[in-house]
């Protein structure tokens, strides 16, 4: 089965802060995906991969960066945590477009 | 661009109730179409897909969905639901030259006993 894994399920950072959220998948995907879910909004895209050192915008990118080093860790930073960055941060990989996305449990990052 | 449009927001439900959550989305043309279900404090799981062949499609859990392309919806159905299915549910489509998922804005189910 797989195996996506978020290193924090909770995380409080302070405003201005550099924050890493780190995501690892154990299946050899290809693709990875950082979504953020606010109620009512549903999943937002932040930033994706298609491939090793490879990254592409989703539809909400200000504010974040990715990186994407190794093929089965998928990194999303906030350079300078804002307060409108707490959220639900979710994680997911596929290993073919026509694949479902297989997604971790979240982290619930709060900015104070 | 795609966008998808789920109807209800909040559903509230007697178990033995039967089920049907609207979704919609934008653009024709070849689709896959996805819903997806997040039980309180678990991670989000599949719950069934349609890609193309016959409209009518059977997730997990009893669960079926149509897809029809007339009316660009793909309803998600359970004739009966139980305490258990309590959950946030999601549909999506695929969309993009990258294939990324785009997300509806979510229906929260809750099943009363």
């Amino acid at each position: 089965d797989v195996k996506v894994t978020q290193s924090s399920r909770y995380l409080v950072k302070r405003t201005g802060e550099k924050v890493f959220l780190e995501c690892v998948q154990d299946m050899d995907h290809e693709n990875m995906f950082w979504y953020r879910q606010d109620p009512g909004l549903g999943l937002r895209l932040i930033y994706f991969s298609y491939d090793v050192k490879m990254k592409e915008k989703g539809d909400i990118p200000e504010g974040y960066s990715v990186s994407r080093e190794k093929k089965e860790r998928f990194s999303l930073i906030l350079e300078s945590a804002s307060t409108n960055q707490t959220s639900m941060y979710l994680c997911a990989s596929r290993n073919t477009p026509n694949q479902p996305q297989h997604f971790g449990d979240g982290t619930r990052l709060s900015i104070l | 661009a795609q966008s998808v449009s789920q109807h209800n927001h909040h559903v509230i439900l007697s178990e033995a109730a039967s089920l049907e959550l609207g979704c919609n989305y934008s653009y024709g043309g070849t689709v896959n179409l996805f819903w997806y279900v997040q039980y309180p404090g678990q991670h989000l799981q599949l719950l069934l897909k349609y890609f193309s062949g016959d409209p009518l499609v059977k997730g997990i859990k009893g669960f079926e969905a149509e897809f029809i392309k007339s009316k660009f919806s793909f309803n998600l159905r359970k004739p009966s639901v139980q305490w258990s299915d309590t959950a946030e549910y999601f549909c999506a489509v695929v969309s993009g030259g990258y294939n990324k998922l785009i997300f509806g804005a979510g229906t929260r189910l809750a099943v009363h006993p």
